[in-house]
């Protein structure tokens, strides 16, 4: 079965430093790989997907991800926090062909500071 | 556009008391889905269901019970309420179809049970 781990539990930086979010997932075959946001006393919400092609994606907000099979990562990145990033991010994992579940990691609280 | 809608958005049970969460989604989507939010724990599937008339199980799915009523409707149902079901709950959809396997979220539901 897949899995997903975010080794960082919470996150400072900041306001205009640059950010990167670990994900490491553990999956034989090309995973799809998503990356969601949630603001505090919200539902999530999708900030970009891999499925295939182009290693580096782009997503909403400025964010943007990338895939390195190699080293079974798919690190989200911004180059300039603003305080309204500050929200919990969780990778999740899919696999192909047929399944139609997700799995998450257990998220990561960014914190932004002035 | 609603997307994915969910009642209520607070609930407090007594221990024994039953309810069910309702969820709807207007995106004509095939694939429901319901988790729980614990603290560190992420997001944890209880019940999906990959298409109208069928749901499965998930990661967690001991103490609840869910209907695909029709392909916009999917509830969560909670026989008899324990203290160790209060967290937030989450409604998702998605197509659940090549390319389109993300999930979509609803506001979410948080019950307390005492």
């Amino acid at each position: 079965a897949q899995s997903v781990t975010q080794p960082d539990i919470h996150i400072t930086v900041s306001e205009g430093a640059s950010l990167e979010l670990r994900c490491n997932y553990s999956y034989g075959a090309t995973p799809y790989l998503f990356w969601y946001v949630q603001s505090p006393g919200q539902g999530l919400q999708l900030l970009l997907k891999y499925f295939s092609g182009d290693t580096l994606v782009q997503g909403i907000k400025g964010f943007e991800a990338e895939f390195k099979r190699s080293q079974s990562s798919f690190n989200l990145r911004k180059p300039s926090v603003h305080w309204s990033d500050a929200a919990e991010y969780f990778c999740a994992v899919g696999v192909s062909f047929g399944n139609e579940k997700l799995t998450f990691g257990t998220g990561t609280r960014l914190t932004i500071i002035p | 556009n609603a997307g994915v809608t969910q009642t209520p958005k607070f609930q407090v049970l007594k221990t024994g008391q039953s309810m069910t969460l309702q969820c709807a989604q207007d995106m004509n989507h095939n694939s429901m889905y319901w988790y729980r939010q614990d603290p560190g724990m992420g997001l944890r599937l209880i019940y999906y269901s990959a298409s109208e008339g069928t749901t499965d199980k998930g990661e967690v799915p001991n103490g609840y019970n869910v209907s695909r009523l029709n392909k916009r409707e999917f509830s969560l149902r909670l026989e008899s309420a324990a203290p160790s079901q209060t967290s937030v709950y989450f409604c998702a959809s998605s197509e659940g179809q090549y390319p389109s396997y993300e999930q979509y979220f609803g506001p979410g539901t948080r019950l307390t049970v005492t």
